[in-house]
């Protein structure tokens, strides 16, 4: 089946830095969703993002189907942004999303 | 906003007995999902139910689960007997095709002891 990697497994960051978040994909995908995991378990939906580039406020996201993988980028990071974040894709209508192991972004005062 | 509600937030429950979680889909969506999430890991696949029947079940969905939507608005899990290794989060989701965006309830909280 597809795989679905996240690097780094892990990142601590000062209040205001920027980050990379990177999620690689194995297989053609027809979907890809961005999530946010906040403190009590939440899946917050940040983008749905199939291919090319999105901005909501502070984040953004591209999405390269071509060569199989996606970007979120946090700008000026708050410590509000801590938690833990997935990329999920689908590959089939109807089919169930496939999840990474997620990225636990920690942003220390 | 349309959104995905789920209910109870949290259940804790003794081993061996039936557990309901209810959820709420999006009124205009088609595509309903269960999906868990152990603690500290990544979020699984367990069913998917489209046109009033399974499309698609994980290996982790056998026997002891069943889905159903008793009326035009609730999708409901339900496990016959629960054992410790059901403790988890469970998030019900919706879409609107299948294809698109899919949107995730804030999840039930289920605590087997």
């Amino acid at each position: 089946g597809i795989q679905v990697e996240q690097s780094p497994p892990d990142l601590i960051l000062q209040e205001g830095a920027n980050s990379t978040l990177r999620c690689n994909f194995s297989d053609s995908v027809n979907n890809l969703q961005w999530f946010h995991q906040n403190p009590w378990g939440q899946l917050i939906n940040l983008f749905y993002i199939p291919s090319g580039t999105k901005q909501n406020g502070r984040l953004s996201a591209t999405t390269v189907a071509t060569e199989r993988y996606s970007l979120l980028y946090i700008s000026s990071s708050q410590t509000t942004d801590s938690g833990v974040y997935f990329c999920a894709v689908l590959y089939n209508q109807g089919g169930k999303l496939i999840f990474g192991q997620g990225t636990e972004l920690s942003v220390k005062p | 906003e349309p959104e995905v509600t789920q209910t109870p937030s949290h259940q804790v429950t003794q081993m061996g007995q039936e557990v309901i979680l209810r959820c709420v889909p999006i009124s205009n969506h088609l595509y309903f999902y269960w999906y868990r999430q152990i603690l500290g890991q990544k979020v699984e696949f367990l069913v998917s139910f489209y046109n009033n029947e399974i499309s698609e079940k994980s290996e982790i969905f056998d026997d002891q689960f069943s889905v159903e939507r008793p009326d035009g608005s609730n999708f409901t899990l339900k496990i016959r007997s629960t054992k410790l290794e059901d403790s988890a989060m469970y998030f019900c989701a919706s879409s609107s095709d299948g294809y698109t965006e899919a949107f995730f309830g804030q999840g039930t909280r289920l605590t087997v002891v």
